[in-house]
């Protein structure tokens, strides 16, 4: 169980143009899910926070009109990077937290997304 | 602030010989403490975490980690490593911000290389 899913799992597409990136749980609701990007060889920038029905909250220096992030419903939440250019190009990482309404065992964990590699030409 | 440091960015050991990480946090309450490995062009596994209760924390593949609060720590351990092993070690503490959401602050990661 507490699996989730991204995809698509890799992408490449021409600067200026918009790539969505989405974030499934498979087997449980997320109240809360999380958007990382990953440099290579380095460790996980959390981008923002979102909640079900809500705004997203983002991280100190994440442009919230570059990565637009919804979260519709409480097993899919969706990463939009707009006007993409090549140094938006990264590694990105989605997590989902079950909530208190879950297994006692999994509440306070993240269960993550395989991961979603971008290119920008 | 809270922090998490992983003071060895890069560690080597040969196949077989034992293994310790090291991961100390610095955080004011509780912590709810994660180790999580990646390994090359895959997703982020959960090796075991620490929410209360016995300090030993056994895990998967072998692992096994010891909260210290006295020394603010959380190392990892594997008493015989295999060459599988090799991979990106992350630790991790789960706190709340403002908006009372759940967040993970993460080292900046081990990278641990296994030699046959």
């Amino acid at each position: 169980g507490a699996v989730v899913s991204q995809h698509p799992s890799w992408v490449i597409c021409k600067s200026g143009t918009s790539v969505k990136i989405e974030c499934r749980s498979l087997d449980f609701q997320a109240t809360t899910m999380f958007w990382y990007r990953q440099f290579p060889k380095q460790s996980l920038m959390l981008m923002a926070t979102s909640n079900e029905g809500s705004k997203a909250t983002y991280e100190q220096g994440v442009e919230k009109d570059k990565f637009l992030i919804n979260h519709a419903s409480l097993t899919l939440s969706t990463l939009t990077v707009t006007s993409a250019h090549p140094e938006d190009s990264s590694f990105y990482i989605c997590s989902a937290n079950p909530g208190q309404g879950a297994i006692s065992r999994t509440y306070n964990e993240q269960f993550f997304g395989p991961g979603t590699r971008l290119t920008v030409l | 602030a809270q922090s998490v440091t992983q003071p060895d960015i890069h560690i080597t050991v040969s196949e077989g010989a034992s293994l310790e990480l090291r991961c100390n946090y610095s955080y004011g309450a509780t912590p709810y403490l994660f180790w999580y490995v990646q390994s090359p062009g895959q997703g982020l596994q959960l090796l075991l975490k620490y929410f209360s209760g016995d300090t030993l924390v056994q895990g998967i593949k072998g692992f096994e980690a010891e909260f210290k609060r006295s020394q603010s720590s959380f190392n990892l351990r594997k008493p015989s490593v295999h060459w599988s092993d090799a991979a990106e070690y992350f630790c991790a503490v789960a706190l709340y911000d403002a908006g009372n959401n759940r967040k993970l602050i993460w080292g900046l990661g081990t990278s641990l290389a296994v030699n046959p």
